[in-house]
């Protein structure tokens, strides 16, 4: 099945500062990769995914890369700001004809943006 | 709200007791998926479910549980003879076939079990 990794584990950057977060995957029929924010005790959300057939995607301040040859996916944040502070979750879903459509996470990023 | 609704949103148990979660997904979303969150950790994938029909099954998914979704809209999942491992916050989700599958979480109850 597949496997995604998240690193690193913990970022703290200064507001104004970009953030990077990057993960791999294992499985080569992945397709689809969702970056999910969720905040302390809330549900989570998704702030931007990307499909295998692109290699780049902006939303505002916030921007994914995929990297298919290599098997990873990365977000960037810039110009972050205190509201960015959350933990940020990556995932991965194997195309319908190889595996369904669950989502693998990673294990989380803790994101804390200091003023 | 017309997001993915869970109740209770809190559970609290003794263990071999058995609870039941409730999810109702957002309207006219045919696919529904449960995960279970432990604290530090990624969601990790239990079930899911394309309108009526349960499709697959984590091998997370002891005997101990079981989830349905007979009118192919809200669902439950539930937890018999419950141990304390089985402690965690208990995600729902739905996404349609027509709008890109993109997965709308639910708020999740979290599960205590002394």
């Amino acid at each position: 099945g597949e496997n995604v990794e998240q690193h690193p584990s913990t970022l703290s950057v200064q507001e104004g500062d970009s953030a990077v977060i990057k993960c791999t995957y294992s499985d080569s029929a992945s397709n689809y990769f969702p970056w999910y924010k969720q905040e302390l005790g809330k549900r989570p959300q998704l702030i931007i995914d990307i499909r295998s057939n692109v290699g780049e995607k902006k939303d505002q301040r916030i921007a994914v890369t995929l990297n298919k040859t290599a098997k990873h996916f990365s977000l960037h944040i810039t110009e972050t700001q205190p509201e960015d502070s959350a933990v940020y979750f990556c995932a991965a879903r194997p195309s319908v004809a190889g595996g369904g459509n669950k989502l693998t996470f990673g294990t989380g990023t803790q994101l804390k943006v200091e003023l | 709200d017309t997001g993915v609704s869970q109740d209770p949103r809190h559970k609290i148990t003794k263990r071999g007791q058995n609870v039941t979660f409730r999810c109702d997904p957002i309207s006219e979303h045919n696919r529904l998926y449960w995960y279970r969150q432990t604290l530090g950790q990624g969601p990790e994938f239990l079930t899911y479910f394309q309108n009526e029909a349960q499709l697959e099954k984590s091998r997370l998914l002891s005997d101990r549980f079981s989830a349905e979704r007979p009118k192919g809209s809200f669902s439950t999942l539930e937890i018999q003879r419950t141990e304390q491992g089985d402690s965690a916050m208990y995600l729902c989700a739905s996404s349609s076939l027509d709008r890109g599958e993109t997965q709308y979480f639910g708020p999740g109850t979290r599960l205590l079990v002394l």
